[in-house]
């Protein structure tokens, strides 16, 4: 069974980079069945898509963070990862790594999900 | 980008009755539409995608329906492991959306 694991840091200051790593277990992040994502859910509100990374390297970013995002993978580790630059406090969330299914195009896999807060 | 509209934004039901939860796409989305429960403090939990496919050891009692911009999530004879909040998410574009959610929570 495939599980998604988030690791990085839980608190930054504004400006700063967040760095946040998906450690797949289970299967092999190397298959081209998968998408793999990662989304965002802010305190108490919504869930907000931020990107993906394919095994073929093909990446897609969402336009509300295009800009200041970057994914990659590491498939000798099982592992990819994502970039925000420039956080500000508006980028306090939950942020979860999923993978999606291809072609049935749903997320059936989700971390557990990391709270980063970014505060002065 | 598509906007996906969920109402109502909470739902009031009794333990046993029948909740219907309704998304709305702002442009057409064929039948790449997906439901997911989330219950407090735990990430999002698969139940039908495809409008209308039950995920993997998902219950009888959740099903969907709809196609285009108008889909519909029916949960029959409420148990207390399903008062969480739900959201539909379109898979048809990129970037993927999803509603603000429904909170269905016990009457």
């Amino acid at each position: 069974q495939v599980q998604l694991q988030e690791s990085g840091p839980g608190l930054l200051k504004p400006s700063q980079t967040l760095s946040l790593t998906c450690s797949v277990s289970g299967g092999s992040i190397s298959s081209g069945a998968y998408y793999w994502s990662w989304i965002r859910q802010h305190p108490g509100k919504g869930l907000e898509w931020i990107a993906y990374i394919h095994s073929s390297g093909s990446t897609y970013y969402n336009p509300s963070v295009k800009s200041r995002v970057t994914i990659s993978m590491d498939t000798s580790n099982d592992q990819f990862s994502l970039k925000l630059a420039s956080v500000t406090a508006a980028d306090t969330a939950v942020y979860y790594c999923v993978r999606e299914r291809l072609p049935d195009w749903y997320f059936d896999v989700w971390g557990r999900g990391t709270l980063v807060t970014v505060s002065s | 980008e598509v906007v996906m509209t969920q109402s109502p934004a909470t739902l009031s039901v009794s333990p046993g009755e029948s909740a219907t939860l309704s998304c709305r796409a702002s442009h057409p989305v064929n039948s790449n539409l997906v439901w997911y429960q989330q219950r407090p403090g735990q990430a999002p939990r698969l139940l039908i995608y495809g409008a209308s496919s039950r995920a993997t050891d998902i219950p009888a009692r959740f099903s969907g329906s709809g196609s285009g911009t108008e889909f519909t999530l029916t949960i029959s004879s409420l148990q207390s492991e399903d008062f969480a909040v739900y959201y539909c998410q379109q898979s048809n574009n990129w970037p993927r959306t999803f509603g603000q959610g429904t909170k269905v929570e016990i009457k």
